[in-house]
């Protein structure tokens, strides 16, 4: 069974810094490109990034390029997000989720709240 | 950046009922259109996937049809279970996009 687990989210106030986790298991997660997507509550879905399968390739939304980092650690079937110079309109549910070619399967996402 | 415009925001229907949601692509966008499915609380589910492709475990009264700017999800025969959010969502460039949404309401 295909199992995407978030963590990492939480309070951070406006300038902080924040890294999440998304532990994948149940599939071969070194063959598989992923995302991050994220929904500011009550809101709709926002692509934020992704990454292909070795890391070497990285996408990002023009709200978070310069701020936010992906990456992947292969042997320990985990995705990443630093998040730097947090703004309030960053807060959201961020969740990450699986591409062979288009997204199939999400967590059930961290909740990110920026405020002071 | 494509925008994708959803119709309805929202419908309220009743059980049994067909329903229709339509995606609208500012550019053309071939087939590289997925739906989602987001209950209350939970994570999006892939719907159909590729404009009209359908999805493993997903009941058959969900279809997709489309191409180019134009697309389309159905839902026949409405169930109680269906009332949620349905997203489109398009992988033909970046940034990738969603829709805003369709929310449908069980009278």
């Amino acid at each position: 069974e295909v199992q995407l687990v978030e963590s990492g989210g939480g309070l951070v106030q406006p300038g902080g810094s924040l890294r999440l986790s998304c532990a994948a298991s149940g599939f071969t997660f070194s063959s598989y490109w992923m995302h991050w997507v994220r929904q500011a509550p009550g809101k709709g879905l926002v692509w934020v990034s992704r990454i292909n399968s070795d890391g070497s390739s990285t996408s990002y939304a023009d709200s978070v390029k310069g701020r936010f980092t992906i990456s992947r650690d292969n042997a320990k079937n985990t995705l990443y997000l630093q998040m730097n110079s947090l703004r309030a309109e960053d807060t959201a549910v961020y969740y990450c989720a699986r591409a062979p070619s288009v997204v199939d399967y999400w967590g059930q996402g961290t909740l990110v709240t920026v405020s002071s | 950046e494509i925008v994708l415009t959803q119709s309805p925001d929202f419908q309220s229907v009743t059980p049994k009922e067909k329903v229709t949601i339509t995606c609208r692509a500012s550019q053309s966008i071939g087939s590289s259109l997925h739906w989602y499915q987001q209950k209350p609380d939970q994570s999006p589910k892939l719907l159909i996937k590729y404009a009209s492709q359908s999805i493993s475990g997903v009941p058959s009264r969900f279809s997709g049809s489309g191409s180019g700017t134009d697309f389309t999800l159905t839902i026949n025969s409405l169930e109680a279970e269906d009332a949620a959010a349905y997203y489109c969502h398009q992988s033909s460039s970046l940034p990738l996009t969603f829709g805003q949404g369709t929310r449908l309401e069980i009278k």
